[in-house]
C-alpha cells in the first residue's frame, strides 16, 4: 500500500527560527514527485515546494528546503527565519502516475510571535 | 498560476437533498479533479474529469452518489447527490499547473 506518514500533528515555532516538519512515505515505485502543500484558513492549497524522486539534490525555495532521502523514504520540510503568516495546515505527499496523489495527514503550525 | 474560482464557498443541506458544487479555471485544462477532505482528514481524489468523456471514478466514489459533469475544457460540476451527514466535508477542485497542482478554495458542506 502507498502511504504517507506525518507523524506531527502540530507543531509551534517562534518567529525568526527554524523549524522542520518530517514526512515518511512508502511505495514500490521508482519515479514519483514529491511536494509540500500549505493549507492556510482559506482552505486554499498552496504548493509549497516540489522535489522529483530521480533528482538526489534537495529542492529549496526561498526559506523552505527539504531533506529528501529516498532510501529512507523520508521527505522532511524546513521552514528557516519563520514568519507569522507561515502559520498554517502542511500536508506532504507524493503523486505516482500522471495525477494521482497520497497525502499525509497534515501537521498544523503555528508561529509564534 | 492558474486561478480557480469554486462556488459555493459553503453550503448547508437537508439529509436526501443534492449540491452542485461549480470550478471556473481561468484557462483551459484538460483534466480536473475533484477532492474531498473530511474533517481532519487529509485530502482524498474523488474523481478525475476529463472534458468529452466520463468522469474517472477512485475507488469507494461511485457516479450515482457523486455525478460529474465537464461540458468545456474550463469548466467542471461536482454534485453530492441524495446527501447524509457523512458527506459533510470540504469539496475541492483542482487543476495541474507548473509542476504542481492548483487548488480551488473549497466549499464546505455541512449536511444536517
Amino acid at each position: 500500500a502507498q502511504t504517507v506518514t506525518q507523524s506531527q500533528p502540530e507543531m509551534s515555532v517562534q518567529e525568526a527560527e527554524t523549524v522542520t516538519l518530517s514526512c515518511t512515505y512508502d511505495t514500490s515505485e521508482n519515479n514519483y514527485y514529491l511536494f509540500w502543500y500549505k493549507q492556510p484558513p482559506s482552505r486554499q492549497m498552496i504548493l509549497v515546494i516540489r522535489q522529483e524522486a530521480y533528482k538526489q539534490q534537495n529542492a529549496t525555495e526561498n526559506r523552505f528546503s527539504v531533506n529528501f532521502q529516498k532510501a529512507a523514504k523520508s521527505f522532511s520540510l524546513k521552514i528557516s527565519d519563520s514568519q507569522l503568516g507561515d502559520t498554517a495546515m502542511y500536508f506532504c505527499a507524493f503523486m505516482i502516475g500522471t495525477y494521482k496523489y497520497i497525502f499525509g495527514t497534515g501537521t498544523r503550525l503555528k508561529v509564534l510571535a | 498560476s492558474a486561478v480557480i474560482s469554486q462556488k459555493p464557498s459553503r453550503d448547508i443541506c437537508q439529509r436526501g437533498t443534492s449540491l452542485t458544487i461549480q470550478c471556473q479555471v481561468d484557462s483551459q485544462v484538460t483534466m480536473m479533479f475533484w477532492y474531498r477532505q473530511q474533517p481532519g482528514q487529509s485530502l482524498t481524489l474523488i474523481a478525475t474529469a476529463n472534458q468529452g468523456s466520463e468522469a474517472t471514478y477512485e475507488s469507494g466514489f461511485v457516479i450515482d452518489k457523486f455525478p460529474i459533469s465537464r461540458p468545456n475544457l474550463t469548466f467542471s460540476t461536482l454534485t453530492v447527490s441524495n446527501m447524509s451527514p457523512e458527506d459533510s466535508s470540504i469539496y475541492l477542485c483542482s487543476v495541474e499547473r507548473e509542476g504542481g497542482y492548483t487548488f480551488g478554495s473549497g466549499t464546505r458542506l455541512t449536511v444536517v
